[in-house]
C-alpha cells in the first residue's frame, strides 16, 4: 500500500519568505507527527497530533512554526518568516492504534533550504 | 540537552560478521526504544522496538539488548549484510504516542 508521502520534495526559499510543508499519512493512521532534522543530527520532535488536534506541540522551536490538520489525515506544516537557521529535512511519520501509537513510519521528507 | 546518545558516528564491519551498535540514554522514565534504519533520501524504517519490561528481542538477524540499570541498548546484526550499510537510528519515548526522542545516528558500512 501507500506510504507517508511528503511534498515538495525539495523547498528552496529566501530569508523571510513564508512557507508551507505537507504530509499525506498512511489511510487509517490517526497519529501523526512532524520531526526536523539537521545535518549531523537525528530527527528532532517537533509537534505530534491524535486525529485533528495537536496533542503535543512542545517541540515547536517558535511562533514562527505552526501546523494543522483539519480533517484528521493531511497535515501541513507552516513557518512563516524563515530563517537560515530554519535549513533542515523535515519528516513526517504516522502511526497506527493498532500497534499502540508505537511505530512510525516515516515519509522521505522535505529538504528546506533557507537562502 | 542530548537524552538519547550515540557516541559512534561510524561503524565499518565485515561482510559475515557481527555489527554491535549502542545507544545510551539519560532519561529513566524511558520506557520504550527503537531501531530504525535510514537510507540516504529515504525517511527512517522502523527496524526493532523493545519494551523497559524485557532486556533482549529478537527479530531475524536482529537482535536488541537493554540494560535498564546502565541506561544503555545495543543492537546486534549477525551476520552482516553489504544491503546493511545504512545510518541506524535509535530512539525511545517516555509514554505510547507520545514524542520519541532519536539519537545522532551512526552509520554502518558493510565491507564485502
Amino acid at each position: 500500500g501507500a506510504g507517508v508521502s511528503q511534498t515538495p520534495s525539495n523547498k528552496v526559499t529566501e530569508k523571510g519568505k513564508y512557507v508551507e510543508l505537507r504530509c499525506d499519512p498512511i489511510s487509517g493512521h490517526t497519529a501523526l507527527y512532524w520531526y526536523r532534522q539537521s545535518l549531523g543530527q537525528g530527527p528532532e520532535f517537533l509537534i505530534y497530533f491524535q486525529g485533528t488536534g495537536a496533542a503535543d506541540d512542545s517541540g515547536l522551536p517558535n511562533d514562527r512554526f505552526f501546523a494543522v490538520r483539519p480533517e484528521g489525515s493531511v497535515s501541513t506544516l507552516k513557518i512563516q518568516r524563515t530563517e537560515r537557521g530554519d535549513s533542515a529535512v523535515y519528516l513526517c511519520a504516522s502511526s497506527p492504534e493498532s500497534s499502540g501509537y508505537n511505530e512510525q513510519f516515516f515519509g522521505p521528507g522535505t529538504r528546506l533550504t533557507v537562502l | 540537552d542530548q537524552q538519547v546518545k550515540q557516541n559512534s558516528p561510524s561503524l565499518s564491519v565485515q561482510e559475515g560478521r557481527i555489527s554491535i551498535l549502542n545507544c545510551d540514554y539519560t532519561n529513566s522514565m524511558f520506557d520504550y526504544f527503537l531501531w530504525y534504519k535510514k537510507y540516504p533520501a529515504e525517511g527512517p524504517t522502523f527496524l526493532i522496538s523493545i519494551s523497559s519490561i524485557k532486556d533482549k528481542n529478537e527479530d531475524g538477524r536482529f537482535t536488541v539488548f537493554l540494560n535498564k540499570s546502565a541506561k544503555h541498548l545495543s543492537l546486534h546484526i549477525v551476520p552482516s549484510q553489504p544491503g546493511d550499510s545504512a545510518v541506524y537510528f535509535c530512539a525511545a519515548s517516555p509514554n505510547t504516542g507520545n514524542q520519541f526522542y532519536f539519537g545522532t545516528g551512526t552509520s554502518l558500512t558493510v565491507i564485502p
